[in-house]
C-alpha cells in the first residue's frame, strides 16, 4: 500500500525554538513529496516539494524539508518558530502513476508565545 | 502566481437540495482539476479527477451521481452535491495542476463549507 503517515496529532512549541513536523511515507518507485500548510476554513496553501535533487528542500516563510530515502521520511524543519505558523500542516505524496496527492492525517502546530 | 478562486466560501442548504461549487483558474489554464472533500479534524480525501473536455474519474466510493463533476472549459471546473444530505456537510476544495511549476505543481482553492440542514 501506498501512504504518507503523520504520527502526531499536535506538536507545541516555544516561540524562536526550532519546530519539526513529522512525515513517513510508504509508496513504490521514486517519491514525490510535499508540505502544505492550511489556517482556518482556508484551503492548503503550498510550502515546498522534493522532486530530485538536493535532499534539503527549501520552502517558503522559512521552512524545509530533508528528504530521508533510508528511512522513509521527509519531516518538516524551521530554525525558529513564529506564533503566526500555528496552523495545520498535511505531508503529501504523489503516487506512481497518479498525478494526485495522497494527504497525511495532518498536525496541528501550537506555537506559544 | 497561480491563483485559484473557489465559490462560494460557506452555503447552508435544505436537505434534498442541490449545491454548485465552482472553481476557476484565473490566470492560466488548469488542463486537471482535483477535488477533495476533508472532514472535521480529519485529512483531505481525494473525490475525483477532472479533465478539461471529458468525464471525471471517481475513487472508490464516491458516488458520481451525487457529486456531478463538469470542467467545460480550461478555466472553470464545478462540483455539483445533488439531493444533499446532512452527511454530505463537509469542507470541499478543489485543486488544480499548475503549468510553469513542473509535473507536479499545484493550487489549490481556498475551499467551500457546506451545511445541510
Amino acid at each position: 500500500a501506498q501512504s504518507v503517515a503523520q504520527p502526531e496529532d499536535q506538536v507545541n512549541v516555544a516561540e524562536g525554538n526550532p519546530l519539526t513536523v513529522k512525515c513517513t511515507y510508504s509508496v513504490s518507485g521514486n517519491p514525490y513529496l510535499f508540505w502544505y500548510v492550511q489556517y482556518p476554513n482556508r484551503g492548503l496553501q503550498f510550502l515546498l516539494k522534493y522532486i530530485t535533487g538536493d535532499n534539503l528542500v527549501k520552502g517558503s516563510y522559512g521552512f524545509e524539508a530533508e528528504f530521508n530515502k533510508s528511512q522513509t521520511s521527509f519531516h518538516l524543519k524551521k530554525p525558529s518558530a513564529l506564533v503566526s505558523d500555528s496552523a495545520l500542516y498535511f505531508c503529501a505524496v504523489s503516487l506512481t502513476g497518479r498525478r494526485a496527492l495522497t494527504f497525511g492525517s495532518g498536525t496541528r502546530l501550537q506555537v506559544q508565545p | 502566481g497561480a491563483v485559484v478562486s473557489q465559490h462560494p466560501s460557506r452555503v447552508i442548504c435544505k436537505s434534498g437540495t442541490s449545491v454548485k461549487i465552482e472553481c476557476r483558474s484565473l490566470d492560466f489554464q488548469a488542463t486537471t482539476m482535483f477535488w477533495y472533500r476533508q472532514f472535521p479534524k480529519q485529512s483531505l480525501m481525494l473525490m475525483a479527477t477532472s479533465n478539461e473536455g471529458s468525464k471525471a474519474t471517481y475513487e472508490q466510493g464516491v458516488e458520481k451521481d451525487k457529486f456531478l463533476i463538469n470542467h467545460a472549459s480550461l478555466t472553470l471546473s464545478t462540483l455539483t452535491v445533488t439531493s444533499a444530505h446532512p452527511e454530505d456537510s463537509s469542507f470541499y476544495i478543489c485543486s488544480a495542476s499548475t503549468p510553469g511549476q513542473g509535473a507536479y505543481g499545484y493550487t489549490f482553492g481556498s475551499g467551500t463549507r457546506l451545511t445541510v440542514v
